[in-house]
């Protein structure tokens, strides 16, 4: 059975850093283009991060670019996400997501860890 | 980016009904579109992809249709559990995406 299981949110002050993971089984995670996906409470779903099996490629969504950072260790099934320089906009659940082989839709979802940025 | 405009927001309707969903794109997205189910308090659940495959395991009421710009997910026959909100997804500038604001289903 496929699972992914998300951790590390929590409360944080502005300009504060938090790092997310995602802790995967039951599929091999080495040959998944992996994605984090948030959304705000009581929003729509807002794309946010890509990372390719091999991390060899890597995007950002515009509003997250140049404070936040994918990483992913096969070795560890294990994704991440390092988020610094965080704004009250960034508050939201954020999901870890699977691809169907590098295909563009996300066929498996975490459970979701919430991210609260406030003083 | 490539815009994705859902319409209508918000849908009431019965159980049996049927029901249409549209999703329109900035641009066109050939058939690189995904649509979602969420219920509250849930992660989404995918439902079609290439605008028009079913997922394994959807139920047959759910189909999808068009291409480039506009496309519909239909539910033939509402029934209780597929009250939630639906998103559209386009894939077309792989690997960036972009979802739909949703459409939130509600029982009338």
């Amino acid at each position: 059975e496929v699972q992914l299981v998300e951790s590390g949110g929590g409360l944080v002050q502005p300009g504060g850093s938090l790092r997310l993971s995602c802790a995967a089984s039951g599929f091999t995670f080495s040959s998944y283009s992996m994605n984090w996906v948030r959304q705000a409470p009581g929003k729509g779903l807002e794309w946010v991060s890509y990372i390719s099996s091999s991390s060899s490629t890597i995007y950002y969504a515009d509003s997250v670019k140049g404070r936040f950072t994918i990483s992913r260790d096969n070795a560890k099934n294990s994704l991440y996400l390092q988020m610094n320089s965080l704004r009250a906009e960034d508050t939201a659940v954020y999901y870890c997501a699977r691809e169907t082989y590098s295909s563009g839709w996300v066929d498996y979802w975490g459970q979701g860890t919430l991210v609260t940025v406030s003083s | 980016a490539i815009r994705m405009t859902q319409s209508p927001s918000s849908l009431s309707a019965s159980t049996g009904d049927r029901v249409t969903i549209t999703c329109r794109a900035s641009q066109g997205i050939s058939s690189y579109l995904a649509w979602y189910q969420q219920k509250p308090g849930k992660a989404p659940k995918l439902l079609i992809y290439a605008a028009s495959t079913l997922q394994s395991g959807v139920p047959s009421r759910f189909s999808g249709s068009g291409s480039g710009t506009d496309f519909t997910l239909t539910i033939s026959c509402l029934q209780s559990e597929d009250f939630a909100t639906y998103y559209c997804q386009q894939y077309y500038s792989y690997p960036m995406y972009t979802f739909g604001q949703g459409t939130k289903l509600e029982i009338k």
